[in-house]
């Protein structure tokens, strides 16, 4: 199967609950990272994380990241209804020139 | 500051007829790079760039060609549309970002071959 994939398919939350999302990944990365697509449009780079890192956090967006497991998870605290989108994880490809895999994505709902 | 530009937004085109789906960044990055999205299998590379001149195909290059003459510039040509070709196809450019290489990605061409 392929790098990076994203649990679970489809998340439904009301406003102002907090939002979890992960993302399995097979082969060593140098880094991971994660993009928000609204309906219709295009991807968002949200945040990047380096391998040597275990969290980062911008806004409020955690991400945290477990080479050991080959795992990462991003979470959104105190949603909104704005943040109903989809959420991708992305690992380089291992033919490297900056190529990304992603996964199918995790479709979140924020009712508000 | 435009970022990455594609055109057109939509297009439907007839099995066999041809056409190219435009990209332009202003951004000056180097990486340039096309995906196509379907239903449930998220993003799939079809051809990428390194910089101007060079080019080479990902995961599903088949029926498309790509070009890069400038760094601007990274067209993406359908040979003979083919129904399965129905996507939406998306542009991106990639910059250096502490660790990485985060992508810009353009607004996407939605395309129906029928």
């Amino acid at each position: 199967s392929q790098q990076g994939e994203e649990d679970p398919q489809a998340l439904s939350i009301q406003e102002g609950e907090n939002a979890t999302m992960n993302c399995s990944y097979k082969t060593s990365i140098n880094n991971l990272q994660w993009y928000r697509q609204n309906s219709g449009r295009g991807l968002v780079h949200l945040i990047l994380i380096r391998s040597n890192e275990r969290e980062k956090h911008s806004g409020r967006l955690r991400v945290t990241l477990d080479t050991s497991k080959k795992s990462s998870s991003l979470l959104i605290t105190a949603s909104r209804a704005a943040d109903t989108a989809s959420y991708f994880c992305a690992t380089p490809l291992p033919t490297g020139a900056n190529n990304l895999f992603f996964g199918t994505g995790t479709r979140l709902t924020v009712i508000p | 500051n435009a970022g990455v530009t594609q055109t057109p937004k939509f297009q439907v085109l007839k099995t066999g007829q041809s056409m190219t789906l435009q990209c332009a960044q202003d951004m000056n990055h180097e990486y340039m790079s096309w995906y196509r999205q379907d239903p449930g299998m998220g993003l799939r590379l079809i051809h990428y760039s390194v910089g101007a001149g060079i080019t080479d195909q990902g995961e599903v290059p088949n029926g498309y060609n790509v070009s890069r003459s400038t760094t601007e510039d990274f067209p993406l040509r359908l040979l003979s549309a083919a129904p399965s070709q129905t996507s939406v196809y998306f542009c991106a450019s990639s910059y250096y970002q502490g660790g990485g290489y985060g992508y810009t990605f353009g607004s996407g061409t939605r395309l129906t071959v029928v």
